[in-house]
């Protein structure tokens, strides 16, 4: 299995550009999570899906931040316009159901807004 | 969620045992005691998982004491691949209302050196 991917990598954007971060979970996982790494607060839950379905979205900043999950191999967090205080590593992590709390993280994506 | 505290950072030499301690003195009786770590640049990575017996598992040991207010996370033969950050997090197993938020705190950044 190659885990969750995420994509890009990096991202270098200008303040007011609109920013898409990409996530693909593990087959057959039925949670997915996206969560926002700094080093002032740490690691914070945006927000999660279950069955395609956004749960909780009591975690997303503020009316800038949007995620869907159009299917259950795909998802994506945009932010528009971006600011440069939304510069932070981006993670998306799944989970299958019933399998506890054990979260599988990708790799991030490092935004950085100019 | 039961509130857990971790020393900042610990030093560890390789090939010896890595004792990582957690205090979680608040924890009610239906919350399970998780443990991540994550690597510089990579996602968290699931260790393990109790209630209140001990637990191992192919990477690491836990130890929770009889009252079951600290624990301990034994990395049983250290390697330098095992500097991390590791976070000892409370959860009430499988609640219905809020699956998957696992709140991440500061955690223990372990330096394995040769």
């Amino acid at each position: 299995d190659a885990g969750v991917i995420q994509s890009p990598r990096h991202e270098v954007t200008e303040m007011g550009q609109e920013v898409t971060l990409r996530c693909k979970p593990i087959s057959g996982h039925d949670y997915l999570f996206w969560y926002r790494q700094t080093m002032m607060r740490g690691l914070e839950l945006l927000i999660y899906f279950n069955n395609n379905v956004p749960i909780d979205d009591s975690g997303m900043p503020e009316d800038r931040f949007s995620a869907k999950m159009p299917n259950a191999s795909f998802s994506t967090l945009k932010i528009q316009p971006s600011e440069p205080r939304d510069s932070a590593v981006y993670f998306c992590a799944s989970r299958a159901q019933g399998t506890n709390e054990k979260l599988f993280f990708g790799s991030g994506t490092q935004l950085s807004v100019l | 969620d039961a509130k857990t505290t971790q020393p900042t950072s610990m030093d560890c030499a390789e090939g010896r045992a890595a004792n990582l301690p957690c205090n979680h003195s608040t924890i009610s009786g239906n919350e399970y005691v998780y443990w991540y770590r994550q690597i510089h640049s990579q996602g968290p990575q699931y260790i393990i998982h109790g209630l209140k017996n001990n637990e191992t598992n192919e990477m690491a040991s836990l130890i929770i004491t009889e009252d079951r207010k600290s624990s301990t996370l034994i990395l049983p033969h250290a390697t330098l691949r095992d500097t991390a950050v590791y976070y000892c997090i409370v959860r009430l197993y499988m609640t219905t209302d809020s699956w998957g938020k696992l709140q991440f705190g500061a955690g223990t950044q372990v330096v394995v050196t040769p």
